[in-house]
């Protein structure tokens, strides 16, 4: 079955400190993955796709085929990541199946 | 451009009423789709339509749920006498047809419905 896991519902570190928002999914072709965020009061909006290997806002989320994650990731978290985060995976129907979503809150 | 407007984005309506929610897309796009958010939960794609055809509705309710996207206006979701299990937040997104298969959506704001 297509699947998407964000096992964490609430992550909460402080300002400068690492943040890791994971991000398990179960596929049989050859996945592409996405990291969509909405910001307070704000839509939400396509943060990174693995396929185009950018880093955006300082994050960076790398596919690992042998242990099917999306983990994202960044050195240095800001109080303006504070923000709600989506890892989301196409189908062969171009359709997008949603994780659950993490609440990520950044401590001054 | 506006972006992807919804409205209302709340609604409350009692079990038996019918609840309509609209979406009209970013301009130039002609590709709708409509997910829903259960609380605790995920988006759940729901259906995917182009002017005036639905082309995927495989994640819509058999009965009572409906979708259209008219030629001219908006894109309705439509609920017939609905109940509280359909108390949720209803998103709606649209792309043109090359964002297809780049998988970057442009969401509206959502509309929130509670069915008292």
């Amino acid at each position: 079955a297509q699947r998407v896991t964000q096992p964490e519902k609430l992550l909460s570190v402080f300002k400068g400190a690492p943040v890791e928002l994971k991000c398990n999914y179960s596929y049989s072709g050859s996945p592409e993955l996405f990291w969509y965020v909405q910001y307070s009061r704000q839509r939400l909006q396509l943060l990174l796709r693995h396929i185009s290997r950018e880093s955006i806002k300082g994050f960076t989320a790398d596919l690992n085929k042998g242990e099917t994650s999306f983990h994202l990731k960044k050195p240095f978290a800001q109080e303006e990541d504070s923000a709600m985060y989506y890892c989301a995976l196409m189908d062969s129907n171009y359709q997008l199946i949603w994780g659950a979503g993490t609440k990520l809150i950044i401590k001054p | 451009n506006a972006g992807v407007m919804q409205n209302p984005r709340h609604l409350v309506r009692r079990r038996g009423q019918e609840a309509r929610l609209r979406c009209s897309p970013m301009k130039g796009h002609s590709h709708v789709y409509w997910y829903r958010q259960l609380p605790e939960e995920g988006l759940k794609f729901m259906v995917y339509l182009q002017k005036e055809n639905i082309i995927d509705e495989s994640g819509m309710p058999k009965e009572r749920f409906s979708a259209e996207f008219p030629k001219e206006g908006p894109s309705i979701l439509r609920i017939q006498q609905v109940v509280r299990g359909d108390s949720a937040a209803y998103f709606c997104a649209s792309s043109t047809a090359g964002d297809i298969n780049t998988g970057e959506l442009f969401f509206g704001e959502g509309s929130r419905l509670t069915v008292l």
